[in-house]
């Protein structure tokens, strides 16, 4: 089993819809949880880290609900410019030595006009 | 926000030729810095995690004779595709980690003729 699940998509969505996207994780010891958005041939960057309580950043929502070990991505409003790929991240830390980050295989967002 | 470089972005060789990536954290010191591989329309795969002043970890599958990872300072990992051959041709990112935030660099895309 993937340590990082993600439904690959595509999403189609018209401009000013709004989006979700789940991820699931199934290590129970991970501890940070991030969003990251990758570009056509570009680096993934970070879009947002997710905080137990939920935070909200513009337009982006991100949830965590530790008890289903699943994380999810609200965006509201689309964009033509949100049209990317979103990659789910979880950090596990265990010691001193141990300290990975487990990507998703990523949900590609199309948003049209 | 912390920011990584790599270089080069680009490379094309020869069958044979050994090229070498270069990886360095601008703001920071990064203690472990993280190798992927990206093919076409497939999620990121970690090859190695390069830790300051010890040897690399590889994940499975991943030969170590192929590629050689030096992290000789806090701010440079190096990775070394030796006798790269076409089926070495593919996007590799680097990213380095700030507390619990990982960073990428922009890429290098290495074509092997």
């Amino acid at each position: 089993r993937k340590e990082v699940e993600q439904d690959p998509g595509p999403f189609n969505v018209p401009e000013g819809a709004t989006v979700a996207f789940n991820c699931t994780y199934s290590n129970s010891a991970s501890q940070s949880f991030f969003w990251y958005r990758q570009d056509c041939r570009k680096e993934p960057k970070l879009l947002m880290s997710v905080y137990s309580s939920g935070n909200e950043d513009g337009r982006f929502t991100a949830q965590l609900n530790r008890a289903s070990q699943y994380i999810s991505l609200l965006i509201r409003d689309s964009k033509l410019s949100d049209s990317a790929t979103y990659l789910c991240v979880v950090n596990i830390r265990a010691g001193y030595n141990f300290n990975k980050f487990y990507f998703g295989s990523g949900t590609k967002l199309n948003v049209k006009p | 926000g912390a920011v990584v470089s790599q270089h080069p972005s680009r490379v094309i060789c020869k069958s044979g030729t050994s090229v070498k990536i270069e990886c360095r954290s601008l703001d920071f010191q990064a203690t472990t810095m993280f190798w992927y591989r990206q093919f076409p329309k497939q999620s990121l795969m970690l090859m190695a995690t390069s830790n300051e002043g010890s040897k690399a970890t590889y994940e499975q599958g991943v030969e170590k004779d192929k590629f050689l990872i030096n992290h000789a300072s806090l701010t440079l990992s190096t990775l070394t595709v030796t006798s790269a051959h076409p089926e070495d041709s593919s996007f590799y990112i680097c990213s380095a980690r700030d507390y619990s935030i990982q960073y990428f660099g922009a890429g290098t895309r290495l074509s092997v003729l």
